[in-house]
């Protein structure tokens, strides 16, 4: 069961700031919300975390609204090399494994950065 | 540093053989993981390991056994393997839990087919 919810795929051009929301409607109090990348025949890269208001670092920035049902990755400039999938983890409360946390990510977003 | 490495990277299987997908990590970390990832899919886990002699199930653990029996070394066994475990395996590790203010890296993957 995905414990997040992202648009399926994102199309932008380059130079342009994009903009990705994540639903997470059942993320614990102490969660901190996680974003990655990966490339085809890659594994996942961590891109940006953060736990409310908004994170910045030296790719994206990460905003996170009071209620922390949602957060947007923002990718300002975007580059033909930013062509790829995007996930959102928080941890998963809807899977019970009797002790410790359950870490899904969704299906992510595919971003596809045009000339 | 070499961080998390997965071999082998590509493998055939015919149905009813077994393997063991290894995965070592230079980091120190406590936390591994395992997830398979079908084709346009999102990351699923399969299980997880909080420490040497301490692993648990994910979401999809079935046709699939781990141990940990020291911190660097968390190898998946496939048992009888079948044409449903076909997919790309990601081992990843973290220093603690991936959703607490931690992130998680991710190894190359292994290509496994199952014919």
């Amino acid at each position: 069961l995905a414990k997040t919810t992202q648009p399926i795929s994102m199309d932008s051009y380059e130079g342009q700031e994009v903009n990705i929301t994540c639903s997470h409607n059942n993320i614990a109090t102490n969660d901190y919300i996680t974003w990655y990348q990966q490339f085809p025949s890659q594994g996942p890269r961590f891109i940006i975390q953060g736990y409310k208001t908004k994170v910045t670092n030296e790719v994206a920035s990460l905003f996170i609204p009071a209620d922390r049902k949602s957060s947007t990755l923002s990718l300002p400039r975007v580059s033909l090399s930013d062509t790829a999938v995007y996930y959102c983890l928080v941890g998963d409360l809807t899977i019970s494994s009797g002790s410790a946390r359950q870490l899904t990510f969704g299906s992510g977003t595919q971003l596809t950065v045009l000339p | 540093n070499a961080g998390v490495t997965q071999t082998p990277k590509f493998r055939i299987l015919k149905i009813g053989q077994s393997m063991t997908l290894q995965c070592a990590q230079d980091m120190n970390h406590n936390y591994m993981y395992w997830y398979r990832q079908d084709p346009g899919m999102g990351l699923k886990l399969i299980y997880y390991s909080v420490g040497a002699g301490i692993t648990d199930k994910g979401e999809v653990p079935n046709g699939y056994n781990v141990s940990r029996s020291t911190t660097e070394d968390f190898p998946l066994r496939l048992e009888l393997a079948a044409p449903s475990q076909t997919s790309v395996y990601f081992c990843a590790s973290s220093l603690g839990w991936a959703d607490r203010n931690e992130k998680l890296f991710f190894g190359s993957g292994t290509q496994l087919s199952v014919l």
